[in-house]
């Protein structure tokens, strides 16, 4: 395993309240990752982290905000969830991101419904 | 959209088979990376290789990668019932170090 755990694993939520979903890691990697994967989509980057407090933009990244206050968390929050966020949410990690050749490591994801 | 495609998007094969997929991308990359995903699972990589790589083993895989045509494939030789996964390409454009997947083959081994 990868050092890395995701809160909650399943949820339901109602159409236009706040959810957050929590990424742990103990692996002390540098950059971590949110995706959702969706069936015709594959996996979709929403927001990612190169650092405390530096985060970016993913492919898919309007109705979603981060948060990276320490090295080990990474938050992502849904501000008012509509049911096109039904969907399962990846957390990855990587030592120094891909552009050297790293590989990234994949949380067991977050199944989350919008009702 | 989407940087990576796969092809085909379900392949159904008989163990002791070989299973090719494909992987077409549209700009430039670093390097390529196969991912391969078990039923409700995340991701657990496979193998990555570089721009500058043509070809790359790794037990039972080989994969190519064609720059000129933006494309590339995975074969898994001699296939077995604990390959049926989906299979996922995954490139680095050098746009701050993350990766942009495909959607993915999803491949049945048969017993």
């Amino acid at each position: 395993d990868a050092g890395i755990t995701q809160s909650p694993r399943h949820k339901v939520t109602e159409t236009g309240t706040p959810v957050t979903l929590r990424c742990h890691q103990t692996e002390n990697h540098r950059y971590m990752y949110w995706y959702r994967q969706d069936p015709g989509h594959g996996l979709r980057l929403i927001h990612y982290s190169y650092g405390v407090k530096d985060t970016d933009k993913g492919e898919v990244s309007d109705g979603y905000s981060v948060s990276r206050s320490k090295t080990e968390d990474f938050l992502l929050t849904l501000e008012s969830a509509t049911s096109s966020q039904t969907s399962v949410y990846f957390c990855a990690i990587s030592p120094q991101g891909t552009v050297s050749g790293n590989t990234i490591y994949f949380g067991e994801g977050s199944w989350l419904t919008v009702v | 959209s989407q940087q990576g495609e796969e092809d085909p998007q379900a392949l159904s094969i008989q163990e002791g088979e070989n299973a090719t997929m494909n992987c077409s991308y549209k700009t430039s990359i670093n390097n390529l990376q196969w991912y391969r995903q078990n039923s409700g699972r995340g991701l657990v990589h496979l193998i990555l290789i570089r721009s500058n790589e043509r070809e790359k083993h790794s037990g039972r895989l080989r994969v190519t990668l064609d720059t000129s045509k933006k494309s590339s494939s995975l074969l898994i030789t001699a296939s077995r019932a604990a390959d049926t996964a989906s299979y996922f390409c995954a490139t680095d454009t050098n746009q701050g170090g993350k990766l942009i997947f495909g959607q993915g083959t999803e491949l049945s081994v048969k017993p």
